[in-house]
């Protein structure tokens, strides 16, 4: 198993321009969710999605939008990228299924508006 | 108050000795309890999950939760350089749905030789 996969791994983007981070699994997990982690900083939530066509936000969800239309992928689109979205985007999953609620973690991408 | 709080460090121990690192969480409720490894420039990595009072040991690694304290720790023994990165404490709140985790900012650890 590849696991959770995210690409790209790193982009540059200009105020206003869009683009969407894409986020695969493998493991057949129903729970995905994006995060993204600031310098000294913990990881804050952005969205997650508890399966195909459920999504939610988080604590930090404006900027963002999100879709799940397959077990497998959760892709993350900014909208009109301002410099306060720079920062590492983390994709995760779990399985909802058993009694232990572990999130695994995908790469990461390295996200710099300018 | 934050909602899981950690110390940031650096927290420095020499090659061999036994590193100790704390996480308070606010939620009396919480239930599920995590501990991330993050080298810097990677992603995190689980490295223990602990639901219930007492210890948990997983060869070099123990986690420890007090639910009363409202407190989680992590030991390491034989502490090697290799161990050197941040740790991140995570809870699951007990309100709302998706097991989403909250986070503390991370503590940082060196083990020098």
């Amino acid at each position: 198993n590849a696991g959770v996969t995210q690409t790209p791994k790193f982009r540059i983007l200009k105020i206003g321009q869009s683009m969407t981070l894409q986020c695969t699994q493998d493991m057949n997990h129903n729970y995905m969710y994006w995060y993204r982690q600031d310098p000294g900083m913990g990881l804050k939530l952005i969205y997650y999605s508890v399966g195909a066509g459920i999504t939610d936000k988080g604590e930090v969800p404006n900027g963002y939008n999100v879709s799940r239309s397959t077990t497998e992928d959760f892709p993350l689109r900014l909208e009109l990228a301002a410099p306060s979205q720079t920062s590492v985007y983390f994709c995760a999953s779990s399985y909802s299924a058993t009694s232990s609620y572990e999130q695994y973690f995908g790469p990461g991408t390295r996200l710099t508006v300018t | 108050q934050k909602e899981v709080e950690q110390n940031s460090g650096p927290l420095s121990v020499p090659e061999g000795a036994i590193a100790s690192l704390n996480c308070t969480y606010s939620d009396r409720g919480s239930q599920s309890f995590f501990w991330y490894r993050q080298y810097s420039g990677k992603s995190p990595e689980l490295i223990m999950s602990i639901y219930s009072n007492g210890d948990k040991e997983d060869g070099r690694f123990t986690a420890q939760l007090n639910k009363a304290s409202q407190y989680v720790s992590l030991l390491i023994r034989d502490s090697q350089p290799s161990d050197s990165a941040t740790y991140l404490c995570a809870v699951i709140p007990p309100r709302g749905g998706g097991n989403k985790l909250t986070f503390g900012t991370g503590t940082q650890l060196k083990v020098e030789l």
